[in-house]
This record gives structure tokens, sequence and C-alpha cells, in this order.
């Protein structure tokens, strides 16, 4: 059984940087799909960017392109997302997510589509002043 | 960029009865949609993949129906546990969701 603890809740200040991190547990890290969906207060849910850890070539939502970095650390199943120059339109409940299946399916060769089975717990960011 | 598109926004029903909601995407997905349910305070928790496959645990009254650009999701038998906001998402490309339906007591 695979679980994802996420670091605890952050205030920053405009301008600023956060990193949050998403520790998993179990053997299947690796070849996984990790993604980072944000909710804000009362809103629904936004994909920040997403990354395989054994390719380590993280992929981002273009609105954030510029602002997010995402990566894993192999040795620790730990995943990050660093986001910057923060605004108040950041403010949001911050998850990670494990994909159900590793990206590849091996028997055909064709990438898995995107299917989020386990959750963080969810970090909060408050972003003001 | 394939949008998804949910309707209704809210819908209101009575314990016992049934649910249907619906999602669009805006290209064909094939059959790679996904349904979630959340509840205030918590994470999204799967109920369906591949357009009609129950997750693990997912109780019977849930089911998934569609392919390509118009999906359903159908929930039977309404129980208190299950008044919540519904989420959809494709699958195919860049993973992108709806904005979701609340499902509220009527």
């Amino acid at each position: 059984q695979v679980h994802l603890v996420q670091s605890g809740a952050e205030v920053k200040q405009p301008g600023s940087s956060v990193k949050v991190s998403c520790q998993a547990s179990g053997d299947t890290f690796l070849t996984y799909p990790f993604t980072w969906v944000r909710q804000a207060p009362g809103q629904g849910l936004e994909c920040v960017g997403r990354i395989i850890p054994i390719l380590r070539k993280p992929k981002y939502a273009q609105k954030f392109q510029d602002r997010v970095t995402i990566t894993a650390d192999t040795s620790t199943s730990v995943v990050y997302m660093e986001l910057r120059s923060l605004k108040s339109e950041d403010t949001a409940v911050y998850f990670c997510a494990r994909d159900r299946a590793p990206y590849l399916d091996v028997l055909t060769e064709t990438f898995n589509p995107s299917v989020m089975d386990v959750w963080g717990q969810g970090t909060s960011v408050i972003v003001s002043s | 960029e394939i949008v998804v598109t949910q309707s209704p926004a809210t819908l209101s029903v009575s314990p016992g009865e049934r649910a249907t909601l619906s999602c669009r995407a805006s290209q064909s997905v094939g059959s790679n949609l996904a349904w979630y349910q959340q509840k205030p305070g918590q994470p999204p928790r799967l109920l369906i993949y591949g357009a009609s496959t129950r997750a693990t645990g997912v109780p019977a009254r849930f089911s998934g129906s569609g392919s390509g650009t118009e999906f359903t999701l159908t929930i039977s038998s309404l129980q208190s546990e299950d008044f919540a906001v519904y989420y959809c998402q494709q699958g195919s490309s860049w993973p992108a969701f709806g904005q979701g339906t609340k499902v509220e007591i009527k």
C-alpha cells in the first residue's frame, strides 16, 4: 500500500518562493508519474506539473512554466515542487498524487493514461503580506 | 489542450434517488476518462477510470459510461456519504479536470 505524506502548511510573502515535499512509501516510485495538483479556496482542481522519477524530466502546465520546478529524489522517494514569485492568487492547497500505473505499458510499449489513485493529504500555502 | 466541461454545476438529489453527472471533452479522449469524489477538507478519491472501471473498494452503485467526448457518472441510489463534489479528468494528454459537479441534498 503506497502512502504519500506531504510537508506542512506554509505562509509566504508575495514575491517569495515555497518548496513543498511529498514522501512516498512503498517500492513503486521510480516508474510511476507523480502530479502536483492545486485547489484554490472554493475552486476546482488544476494540474501544476508532473514528473516520472526514473526519467527525471518534468512537464509543467503552461501557466506555471516560468515559475515552477518539480524534482524527484530517487534515493529518498521524495518529490518536490518549488513555486517562485508567489502571488496572492497562488493561495491554495497543493496535492501530490501518484498514478495508478507506471508511465509505460511494457507489453504494448505505449504510454499509460494519467489516472491518479493515491493522493497526499494536501499542503496549504497562503500567500499574504 | 483538451478542455473538459462538466454539467450541471450543482445537482440536488434526494437520498435513495439516482444521480446522473455529465462530462464532455473538447476532443476525443477515447476511454481515458476518470472520475473522482471529493469531500470538504479531503483529497480527491478515485472512483472510476478507463471511463467505466471502478477503482478498488468503490461501491457498485457508482458506474461510468461513455467514450470519445461524452461521458456519464451514475450513482444509482444516493447514500448520505455520496453528497460531495465530483470531478472528471481526461488522461489522454496533459491531465485536465472538469470544474466539478456538487451533489447536494434536495
